[in-house]
């Protein structure tokens, strides 16, 4: 079994409506990661937690909203979805190591979003 | 921010052939992975290498942190190994440093 996994893993919507993207792992880790990957560009970071009461906006959280509803939950949503929000989605997971070091990510399968 | 550049941005490869991919990073690192994203667009990660050299079969991965680059070599390369290889770097700080990653290396191996 997959140890981190996201649902779905295809969306296809229309402008404007609200979707949510969800992640859920069984590593055991207390740092969650969401990334959107675009052709080209690499990944970026949109938001971080670090447990359930520590979340963080990363580079491109406007148009974005997370909640974590536990340790092993981690969702992503789009409140109103435009065109270009249509990218690969990747849920992430670490353990922090130690003091920060350490820090290996495994990455969820992703999620292909198209926004009509 | 840190910056991470990757290159070649592209490579062909015939089977068998090695190749080295290469990553510059622009601030000292406490963090540095490399990972391939195969044809399916499933990330895995390679090596978590912020210094030194680590192997992993065909693969190994060099960090020279003095001089801020790292290297991934790919040894008798398989069509198996086509896909984009990114590196990612944190930079060293007292907190949490978010990991930024490269551009990417698309690699084509081809029988």
């Amino acid at each position: 079994d997959a140890d981190v996994t996201q649902t779905p893993r295809n969306r296809i919507t229309k402008t404007g409506k609200r979707i949510m993207l969800e992640c859920s792992q069984t590593k055991g880790h207390d740092r969650m990661y969401w990334y959107r990957q675009d052709p080209g560009l690499g990944l970026r970071l949109i938001y971080y937690s670090f447990d359930v009461k520590d979340i963080n906006k990363g580079e491109i959280s406007d148009g974005y909203s997370v909640s974590r509803q536990a340790q092993a939950k981690f969702s992503l949503s789009l409140e109103s979805a435009i065109p270009n929000q249509t990218a690969l989605y990747f849920c992430a997971t670490s353990d922090g190591g130690s003091g920060g070091l350490q820090e290996t990510q495994y990455f969820g399968p992703g999620t292909r979003l198209l926004v009509l | 921010g840190i910056q991470v550049e990757q290159s070649p941005p592209d490579l062909i490869l015939q089977e068998g052939a090695n190749s080295t991919l290469r990553c510059n990073f622009s601030d000292s690192v406490n963090n540095l992975q490399w990972f391939h994203q195969n044809p399916w667009g499933q990330l895995i990660n390679l090596f978590y290498i912020p210094s030194g050299t680590k192997q992993n079969g065909r693969l190994s991965a060099t960090t020279v942190a003095t001089e801020r680059y790292s290297l991934l070599y790919i040894s008798s390369s398989q069509t198996t190994d086509s896909g984009v290889y990114f590196c990612a770097a944190s930079p060293y700080s007292g907190g949490y440093q978010k990991v930024t990653f490269g551009t990417g290396t698309k690699l084509q191996v081809i029988p």
